[in-house]
Order: C-alpha cells, then sequence, then structure tokens
C-alpha cells in the first residue's frame, strides 16, 4: 500500500524558515500531485499548497510547496514564521488506484 | 466561496448505523469529486470515501468497503455517507471535502462527529 510519510514535528523560532517533509513509499509522485492542509487546533482543515507548488488566494507567499521526483518526496516551506501558523500540517496525494492518501500530519510549533 | 455543512452525527451504539449528509454551495464549476474524510481524537486525516458530480464513479478505503455507502442528489447538491455495523474505532469528527475535477484545490466542510459507544 502507497504510504506518505511525514515527520511527526518539527519546531521552529518566529522569523524563520521551516521545511516539513513528505515522502511517498513508491514512485506515484511522478504521477499524482501532492497538496498540503494546514489544520489549527480545534478547527476544520484549509488548503495552503495543491498541485505541488499552487497557492490558493488568500494564503500568504511565505507558503511554497516543491517536488523531488527523484527522492520521491514533496516539500512544505514556511518562511518568516509567524506565531499563527502554528498548526498541523498534512500531505495528501494519491496511489496507484487513485484512492486518496494522507500522510500521518506534522505538528509544527513556533 | 465554497460552503460545505455535514450534519447527521452523533451517538450510536456498536453495530448501529448512521447517515451524514453534506451540504455543498457557492461552488461554479460543474464537475467534481466529493470526498469525505475522518479524523478520530488526537489523531490524524483518513480517507473514507469519494463520489464523482454525477455518482458514476464511488470509491471507498478498505476499512469501510461493504459497510459504508457513499451516494449523492445533484438536484440538493448534497452527498451522503450511509454507514452501518459502526465500530467503536469509528469515533471520529467526518468531514466532508470537494474540489473539481479540473484542479485539486480541496475545500472542507467544519465536521460532523460522530460517536460509537456502548
Amino acid at each position: 500500500n502507497f504510504m506518505l510519510t511525514q515527520p511527526h514535528s518539527v519546531s521552529e523560532s518566529p522569523g524563520k524558515t521551516v521545511t516539513i517533509s513528505c515522502t511517498g513509499s513508491s514512485g506515484s509522485f511522478a504521477s499524482n500531485y501532492v497538496q498540503w492542509f494546514q489544520q489549527r487546533p480545534g478547527s476544520a482543515p484549509t488548503t495552503v499548497i495543491y498541485e505541488d507548488h499552487q497557492r490558493p488566494s488568500g494564503v500568504p507567499d511565505r507558503f511554497s510547496g516543491s517536488i523531488d521526483s527523484s527522492s520521491n518526496s514533496a516539500t512544505l516551506t514556511i518562511s518568516g514564521l509567524k506565531t499563527e501558523d502554528e498548526a498541523d500540517y498534512y500531505c495528501q496525494s494519491y496511489d496507484t488506484s487513485n484512492h486518496v492518501v494522507f500522510g500521518g500530519g506534522t505538528k509544527l510549533t513556533v | 466561496e465554497v460552503q460545505l455543512v455535514e450534519s447527521g452525527g452523533g451517538s450510536v451504539q456498536p453495530g448501529g448505523s448512521l447517515r451524514l449528509s453534506c451540504a455543498a454551495s457557492g461552488f461554479t464549476f460543474r464537475t467534481y469529486w466529493m470526498n469525505w474524510v475522518r479524523q478520530a481524537p488526537g489523531k490524524g486525516l483518513v480517507w473514507v470515501s469519494r463520489i464523482s458530480f454525477d455518482g458514476s464513479s464511488a470509491s471507498y478505503a478498505d476499512s469501510v468497503k461493504g459497510r459504508f455507502t457513499i451516494s449523492t442528489d445533484n438536484a440538493k447538491n448534497t452527498v451522503y455517507l450511509q454507514m452501518n455495523s459502526l465500530r467503536v474505532e469509528e469515533t471520529a469528527v467526518y468531514y466532508c471535502a470537494i474540489h473539481d475535477t479540473t484542479h485539486l484545490l480541496w475545500a472542507w466542510g467544519q465536521g460532523t462527529t460522530v460517536t460509537v459507544s456502548s
């Protein structure tokens, strides 16, 4: 079964830059987009990155996404960290059956 | 702006049934996929099921196949999740989330809580 692996937690100071990785268990990234969702405590998830690197309207350009096909991994980068960025972040993609797959989530502490 | 409103959550005994609803409004795309995603207390997001806008295609996570049924009523812009033979470990907040078929920009509802307990 296709799996997405994320670090359990990351921590960084305000104003700094943090990266959150998402590694696929097989080569599915080559043919499927990756999305990133932010979930603040007590709230529903929201999309911060879709289709690998696209930012929805209203999401600050401090958020960026990238793909490294050679390592079958995706990365969410948040620069100029703010305390409001403290949240859980989930990556999402699809397996070869087109079923939705989520990473286990990463808790970001700012 | 897309709005998704879930309803139908509640408390049920193990082996019982519930039907969740997700009413969608404010979207302009004609074709879409609607997903159900659940989150157990203190845990991560887990995909449950999805259905195409016209109901012609549906898929399920292995853990719910044969017990859950997803369906759609286009006239009401509403998607349903019929959940049978519920298990204690399926206690969770259930979210619906929509994206159109050309852009994977997911929009999420606020969730509805399902508690399975004796």
